[in-house]
């Protein structure tokens, strides 16, 4: 079964700093990675979708990149803004159409 | 164009009730999935249909039954609703096909559900 991981649970960094958010998984025959964010409260909305073959992604502030032989993924956001805070979520797809969530980091950026 | 849409949001039942909770989706997509989502507990797949007329169980599916009305609708109901179903469930689709996985996961709001 597939198992993934996101470290660090919660993350609180100063207004401007760049910063990583990590995510592992177990199994490498995956499909796709998506990030999401979620608000408190609130549904999951996804920030960015990398394909098997893809390396990286970019949106914005935003760089996701995949590394499937190692089965990891890390997101990047540049200079962070509060409006950031919220909890980010990694999923991955394999065979069978199932999605595989990591617990979250959640994130605070304070002003 | 709404997207994925969830009735009701918030729900409380007494144990031993039961109650469906509707999800719709106008995307035409094939896919679409019910999850419950708990405290240091992550986001965990209760059952999905990876296309109409096909239903398939997920990591958690006991106490729970789906139906996939048709391509945009996909219910899932609690037969008898214990505590332990106390929880926030979202639906979610995806246009992947049986066969031919990926594409974007969607959400919808979410619905909070106490069960006392």
């Amino acid at each position: 079964k597939q198992e993934v991981t996101q470290i660090p649970a919660a993350l609180s960094v100063p207004e401007g700093e760049n910063l990583v958010l990590n995510c592992s998984f177990t199994d490498s025959a995956i499909y796709n990675l998506q990030w999401f964010r979620q608000d408190p409260g609130k549904g999951l909305t996804s920030l960015l979708l990398i394909q098997s073959s893809q390396r990286e992604q970019t949106s914005g502030r935003l760089n996701a990149s995949l590394d499937k032989s190692s089965g990891r993924s890390t997101l990047y956001i540049a200079a962070s803004q509060p409006g950031d805070s919220a909890t980010y979520l990694c999923a991955v797809i394999g065979s069978g159409n199932q999605f595989y969530f990591g617990t979250g980091t959640s994130l605070t950026v304070i002003p | 164009n709404a997207g994925v849409t969830q009735t009701p949001k918030f729900q409380v039942l007494k144990t031993g009730q039961s109650m469906t909770l509707q999800c719709a989706q106008d995307m035409n997509h094939n896919s679409m999935y019910w999850y419950r989502q708990d405290p240091g507990m992550g986001l965990r797949l209760i059952y999905y249909s990876a296309s109409e007329g096909t239903t398939d169980k997920g990591e958690v599916p006991n106490g729970y039954n789906v139906s996939r009305l048709n391509k945009r609708e996909f219910s899932l109901r609690l037969e008898s609703a214990a505590p332990s179903q106390t929880s926030v469930y979202f639906c979610a689709s995806s246009p992947s096909q049986r066969g031919v996985a990926g594409y974007e996961q969607y959400f919808g709001p979410g619905t909070r559900l106490t069960v006392t």
